[in-house]
């Protein structure tokens, strides 16, 4: 089956830093997204990624702190800006297999990768 | 806008026996419907989803059940087993490229 792949799987970082986040799937998709899931609780979307242009961004996530790039249609990152430990979370990314062919979903099923553990010190 | 709720946000359950997890929406214009599973450090996996032109739909041990008068949905587990264990979420379908997801019923088998 299809796979989406997270890089890195969990970090452990500084305060005032920034984190990239990888998400690369090995099938064609259509749409790319990003969530956020804080510790216990459940996913909040945060933008879709549109490729070769910038992203769409959810009320309460802005562009400066969450800088979003799609340069292809199999390649998304997701930087975490000038942390702090409020943005301690698992980063999520989904995606929309093409036709829906890579899943047992339907034309429009989202499905996620891994994650990315972030905690902020 | 959508909202999507949980009755109970944990279940403890026998192994061998059926697991009943419930979620409601708010919005009757919702046409579709998922349910995900996730185990501890791990990203949602994909487990059913039903339309709104349908009121069930079976899979592999799990069926959804789809109320759309009273706006319910429904996850039934036959025979539950301890590989079970892990938060499923339900997530609805506002458009085509905005789901919203509910706040995940933690699922606990005793062996």
């Amino acid at each position: 089956s299809a796979v989406i792949s997270q890089k890195p799987s969990r970090d452990i970082c500084q305060r005032g830093t920034s984190l990239t986040i990888q998400c690369q799937v090995d099938s064609q998709v259509t749409m790319m997204f990003w969530y956020r899931q804080q510790p216990g609780q459940s996913l909040t979307l945060i933008a879709t990624a549109n490729q070769g242009s910038e992203a769409t961004y959810e009320s309460g996530f802005v562009i400066d702190k969450f800088p979003i790039s799609r340069p292809n249609l199999t390649f998304s990152t997701l930087t975490v800006s000038n942390m702090s430990p409020e943005d301690s979370s698992i980063y999520l990314c989904s995606v929309v297999w093409l036709l829906g062919l890579a899943g047992e979903g339907g034309t429009d099923t989202q499905y996620f990768g891994p994650g990315t553990r972030l905690t902020v010190l | 806008g959508e909202s999507v709720g949980l009755h109970l946000p944990t279940l403890s359950v026998q192994e061998g026996d059926n697991s009943i997890i419930n979620c409601a929406y708010s919005n009757s214009a919702s046409d579709y419907f998922i349910w995900y599973k996730q185990e501890s450090g791990k990203g949602p996996q994909f487990i059913i989803d039903i339309r709104s032109n349908m009121d069930k739909r079976q899979g592999q041990r799990v069926t959804v059940l789809l109320n759309k008068t009273v706006k319910h949905l429904s996850l039934q587990i036959a025979a539950t087993q301890p590989g079970d264990s892990a938060v499923y979420f339900c997530a609805v379908e506002t458009s085509y490229d905005k789901v919203i997801f509910g706040p995940g019923t933690s699922l606990s088998v005793i062996p």
